[in-house]
């Protein structure tokens, strides 16, 4: 079982609808989750960070985490064309010097004007 | 707004050759990576350095790649003799730790090119 999954889409979605994207995980030492958002031949940009289990509301964005599920999930409200991109799960241990982060393959959005 | 920037945008290189990628992080960040994504494939990490040390390398991390913080603003990855497979986008990235926080700063990326 790959450490994260994430489903690669693509996702196509008209403008103003209400995107979810997820993730899993098999290793339960994970602590951090992140998600960034990455286009096209561009570095990942952070978008929402959240610590073990609960919500996060940031804008448009909301970012839960369910540690039991090992499930995590982005939601994106009223979302817009500049929305569209690869959006990347990302998650660490906690505890140590080092915080590497395992990476999802992505999923790709486009939102339709 | 504070940003990791990294040169050059774009290498090309012979099989063979070595190479040296550039990072300078945002500049009160005290750990440093290197992360590397071949097209069409995930975001993999390869090492991290804090204290001008590496604390954990990836099995992709081998002897020849190093990693240097020549001075007190630039981080550089050095791959000695590079492979065709070595093409990929190399991401650095750094973080400030703190206590419950972790979160790390992408910058745009090198992409090189091996023939």
């Amino acid at each position: 079982q790959k450490e994260v999954e994430q489903d690669p889409g693509p996702l196509s979605v008209p403008e103003g609808a209400i995107v979810s994207l997820n993730c899993t995980y098999s290793n339960s030492a994970f602590q951090y989750f992140m998600w960034y958002r990455q286009y096209s031949r561009k570095g990942p940009e952070l978008l929402m960070y959240t610590y073990s289990s609960g919500n996060k509301e940031d804008g448009r964005f909301t970012a839960q985490v369910d540690k039991s599920s090992k499930y995590i999930s982005l939601f994106i409200r009223d979302s817009q064309p500049s929305d569209s991109a690869t959006y990347l799960c990302a998650m660490s241990n906690s505890g140590g010097s080092n915080y590497k982060l395992t990476f999802g393959k992505g999923t790709l959005l486009t939102v339709n004007p | 707004e504070p940003e990791v920037t990294q040169t050059p945008s774009h290498q090309v290189t012979q099989m063979g050759q070595e190479v040296i990628l550039r990072c300078v992080p945002i500049s009160n960040h005290l750990y440093f990576y290197w992360y590397r994504q071949i097209l069409g494939q995930k975001v993999e990490f390869l090492v991290s350095f804090y204290n001008n040390e590496i604390s954990e390398k990836s099995e992709i991390f081998d002897d020849q790649f190093s990693v240097e913080r020549p001075d007190g603003s630039n981080f550089t990855l050095k791959i000695r003799s590079t492979k065709l497979e070595d093409s990929a986008m190399y991401f650095c990235a750094s973080s400030e730790p703190q206590r419950g926080t972790d979160t790390q700063y992408f910058g745009p990326g090198t992409r090189l090119t091996v023939l």
